[in-house]
């Protein structure tokens, strides 16, 4: 699986947009962008996963640039609940059970 | 529907001793996988069984070992507990199909006393 690179921490303000960088630049062709968050203590949540077109669902959208280097998660209004560490993750699609966590992006929103 | 029911949630042992651990997927999902979680090494891939038969292994050492039965439950059994398999073990399942996701249980949190 290619590596991923986020930053460590980020803060947002409650009901902003939060967007999560991730870079995954060694990304190959049939690869696709994974997003998981994790919230203290409980196993990880899946949130949306695409491979090179943006993608939305209630939780979440997801851009991917052009080159697929990189990506963004985007939390639209971001509430308290959704301070976690995220993970963005690279893997084959059909490979759902063996996946490579980095150490994520821990993400704290703030009255 | 019932998502991935993992037993026990917290268990204390002691150094040297075994435990096994059991993970119940979603219904209809035929593969389980298991991660250690530590905060000095984060989310550790352990081994991940389809159809009773292990696919893929990660770089653990031979004391961590498991199964998968015929309903797809699954079991790890980690034996000569060390202070350091002090983690939390997560189970995911998933199905075995394209454009699939991994579900999460809640994990098991073992002490190594």
């Amino acid at each position: 699986d290619a590596k991923t690179t986020q930053p460590p921490s980020m803060d947002c303000a409650e009901g902003r947009a939060a967007n999560l960088p991730c870079n995954h630049s060694t990304i190959s062709g049939n690869e696709y962008v994974y997003w998981y968050r994790q919230i203290h203590s409980q196993g990880p949540q899946y949130i949306i996963h695409g491979l090179k077109n943006n993608e939305t669902n209630e939780m979440a959208s997801l851009i991917i640039t052009e080159d697929r280097k990189s990506s963004t998660l985007i939390l639209p209004h971001a509430t308290l609940r959704d301070t976690a560490v995220y993970y963005c993750i690279v893997r084959v699609v059909h490979n759902a059970g063996k996946s490579t966590f980095g150490d994520g992006t821990t993400l704290t929103v703030k009255p | 529907k019932a998502g991935v029911t993992q037993t026990p949630r917290y268990l204390i042992k002691t150094r040297g001793q075994q435990v096994t651990l059991s993970c119940s997927p979603i219904s209809g999902h035929r593969s389980v996988s298991w991660y250690q979680q530590t905060p000095g090494q984060g989310l550790q891939f352990l081994f991940e069984y389809f159809s009773e038969t292990q696919r893929n292994k990660g770089n653990f050492p031979g004391r961590f070992s498991g199964r998968q039965f015929s309903n797809s439950r699954s079991e790890m059994n980690v034996s000569t507990l060390e202070l350091g398999d002090s983690a939390l073990y997560l189970c995911a399942s998933s199905l075995e199909d394209l454009d699939t996701e991994a579900f999460f249980g809640q994990g098991t949190r073992l002490t190594v006393v």
